[in-house]
């Protein structure tokens, strides 16, 4: 079974609007971590947002939030007035198990963003 | 402050052959993994270094292998190449800590031919 499922292959948002890209997870883990990160062209993968498990409120960080609904094993990310330097890659992330056993992360497929002007 | 730097930011290779790619993590971080990511795919993971040691191995063939120096950088060794190690691969750092974030460099695109 797949561990990071995203199900938007691609999508386009206008500029200014916000988008909402899908994540579900899977896990059996208490403990565990999910992140995004953003993959402009050049390559580089770009950290964004992190959600622990035990964390109580939905991460924000500026224009990014995250919609953390733990019963359905969903984290999705929450992209606020759009910009067009926003067109990249976006892929969601998890880590599970003790940390002591080493932070491997699992990605997803990834979501093409396109922000028309 | 520097971020994860990593060499070659291109590479031609032939089957058969050997390489080494190389990585510098961010100041301050003990922790070294490589990720693999083929065109169009999400990165999997092949290894993480920590104190040196191969510390967590993804499902890789042992033809890939790495190293970590004292210095927490790393090398990613990969041998006998074939034409499905064409990639993008990825180093990420992190420090031990409470999240562990993982913060990655540029990325080295081989191309085996």
């Amino acid at each position: 079974a797949q561990k990071i499922t995203q199900t938007q292959p691609g999508m386009f948002v206008q500029e200014k609007e916000a988008v909402t890209l899908d994540c579900t997870y899977d896990t059996s883990d208490q403990s565990y971590g999910l992140f995004w990160y953003k993959q402009p062209s050049s390559g580089e993968m770009i950290f964004l947002i992190y959600q622990g498990s035990y964390d109580e409120q939905n991460a924000t960080e500026g224009r990014y939030s995250l919609n953390f609904q733990k019963a359905r094993k969903s984290a999705n990310l929450v992209i606020s007035a759009s910009q067009l330097g926003d067109s990249a890659m976006y892929f969601c992330a998890m880590r599970e198990g003790p940390k002591a056993a080493g932070n491997k992360l699992t990605f997803g497929g990834g979501t093409r963003v396109l922000v028309k002007p | 402050d520097a971020g994860v730097t990593q060499s070659p930011t291109h590479l031609i290779k032939t089957r058969g052959q050997q390489v080494t790619l190389r990585c510098s993590p961010k100041s301050g971080h003990d922790t070294v993994s490589w990720y693999q990511q083929a065109l169009g795919q999400g990165p999997q993971f092949i290894f993480q270094y920590y104190e040196e040691e191969e510390r967590q191995r993804g499902n890789f063939p042992d033809r890939f292998s790495g190293h970590q120096f004292p210095n927490y950088s790393s090398e990613l060794n990969v041998n006998a190449l074939l034409l499905g190690d064409s990639a993008l691969y990825l180093c990420a750092s992190s420090r031990t800590g409470v999240r562990e974030t993982q913060y990655f460099g540029p990325g080295t695109r081989l191309l085996v031919l």
